[in-house]
């Protein structure tokens, strides 16, 4: 089947303004992860959906940051009020099981370059 | 703040050599895994090695996997030039946190 897909691939948009991207994650995967990776960086975890259960927002770096995930299936990352530090590039990634004993193997989205200019 | 860091940070061989890259972790893990990325856009699952696992084989990919040290290796053998990428070792915690911690990254690049 088709892996996870993310858009818009480039969003260019204006310091101030809101954003939304968009995740499909692999049919079947309960657990849906954001990460943000800066220039020539690592990945840093953003946010995290396992289920019905409550979201771990330990990532999120500030209250601007916000995510939804709709019947367990699509993800929304949303940015309010959009600033030059928040270009990067948002990856997605599902995996099928993340239980106590789990592999956790997840399966990335090509991600979503955003630039704020 | 990140947990895996990688070793060296750019890695430059000529095709068909051996590449060695190493990976070092805080917390104690269930599993640590490799992932590739091209282009600086998705990450490519390569290898997962269990916490209670010292070696692992896939292909060319050879992990192996040292609790005690904390510290875990990628080697791929017979290099080639579709090798060229960044690589990232990601810990998940025993602790019950799913999120994986993804190191910095090792540039390897590989010259024809």
């Amino acid at each position: 089947g088709a892996g996870v897909s993310q858009s818009p691939s480039n969003k260019v948009t204006e310091k101030g303004k809101d954003v939304e991207l968009r995740c499909d994650p692999i049919s079947g995967h309960t657990a849906l992860y954001w990460y943000r990776q800066s220039l020539g960086q690592g990945l840093e975890f953003l946010i995290y959906f396992q289920g019905n259960s409550a979201p771990d927002k330990s990532g999120l770096p500030s209250d601007r940051f916000s995510a939804e995930r709709t019947g367990g299936s699509v993800s929304t990352l949303t940015i309010q009020r959009t600033q030059q530090e928040d270009s990067a590039v948002y990856l997605c990634a599902s995996s099928f099981t993340s239980g106590l004993a789990g592999l956790n193997t997840q399966y990335f989205g090509p991600g979503t370059r955003l630039t704020v200019l | 703040s990140q947990q895996g860091e990688e070793d060296p940070q750019a890695l430059s061989i000529q095709e068909g050599e051996n590449a060695t890259m190493n990976c070092s972790y805080k917390t104690s893990i269930n599993n640590l895994q490799w992932y590739r990325q091209n282009s600086g856009r998705g990450l490519v699952h390569l290898i997962l090695i269990r916490s209670n696992e010292r070696e692992k084989h896939s292909g060319r990919l050879r992990v192996t996997l040292d609790t005690s040290k904390k510290s875990s290796s990628l080697l791929i053998t017979a290099s080639r030039a579709a090798d060229t990428a960044s690589y990232f070792c990601a810990t998940d915690s025993s602790q019950g946190a799913q999120k994986l911690v993804f190191g910095q990254g090792t540039r390897l690049t590989i010259n024809p």
